[in-house]
């Protein structure tokens, strides 16, 4: 069974950063896409970053390139989102999701890591 | 940056058909995708591509697309439906491809 559990999240200060991870079980990250969505509370949903099977194409959206990494690591089969200077409208729900290619769904989710970004 | 425009709030009677609605340029040329979000829940994909329901998704969840519209039906709608749908699709400028969600449309079963 496919399954995804992030974590990570939590309170953090104005113009800190944060990592948050994302394990995965049941299949392996290095053969599938993976995405980063995040949701601010009571908002919508708001794509962030992917990365490639081969982890050689990163695609960032423009809120956050610049400020916003996204790596793996294969031994440990765990996706990671790295944020820096973050603000209050980075406060949101962060979820991870797999990518079902070549259908371009997000087939698997995760079941999210809330971030709250407070002085 | 691209855009896909959905109705914020929809409402069906019980056992009635109703449509929901995402508008893109984008849609011109990738499908859709189509979840479903139910509160303090991770979002749930009910359709993609051209016809296709996930394993476990109700048959009363279809799908279209036409032009820049894509659409998702939901024939004989159930209490259980009631949720916030949110349409994503693929984009790309040339040079940088994305991802891009609907601002979500808020089903209420009536």
């Amino acid at each position: 069974q496919e399954q995804l559990v992030e974590s990570g999240g939590g309170v953090v200060q104005p113009g800190r950063s944060l990592r948050l991870s994302c394990a995965a079980s049941g299949f392996t990250l290095s053969a599938s896409g993976m995405h980063w969505v995040r949701q601010p509370p009571g908002r919508g949903l708001e794509w962030l970053t992917f990365i490639s099977p081969d982890g050689t194409h990163k695609y960032y959206a423009d809120s956050v390139q610049g400020r916003c990494t996204i790596s793996r690591d294969e031994s440990s089969n765990t996706l990671f989102l790295e944020m820096n200077s973050l603000n209050i409208e980075d406060t949101a729900v962060y979820y991870c999701a797999k990518d079902w290619a070549p259908v371009d769904a997000f087939d698997i989710w995760g079941q999210g890591t809330l971030v709250t970004v407070s002085s | 940056s691209s855009e896909l425009t959905q109705d914020p709030t929809v409402s069906v009677a019980l056992g009635q058909k109703v449509t929901i609605t995402c508008q893109g340029d984008s849609l011109r040329i990738y499908y859709a995708s189509w979840y479903q979000q139910k509160p303090r829940q991770a979002p749930l994909l009910v359709f993609y591509g051209q016809n296709n329901r996930p394993s476990g998704i109700p048959d009363r969840f279809s799908g279209s697309s036409s032009g820049n519209t894509a659409s998702l039906t939901i024939t004989g709608a159930q209490a259980e439906d009631e949720a916030d749908y949110y349409c994503n699709s693929r984009d790309s400028n040339g040079f940088h491809t994305f991802w891009v969600f609907g601002g979500g449309t808020r089903l209420t079963v009536l």
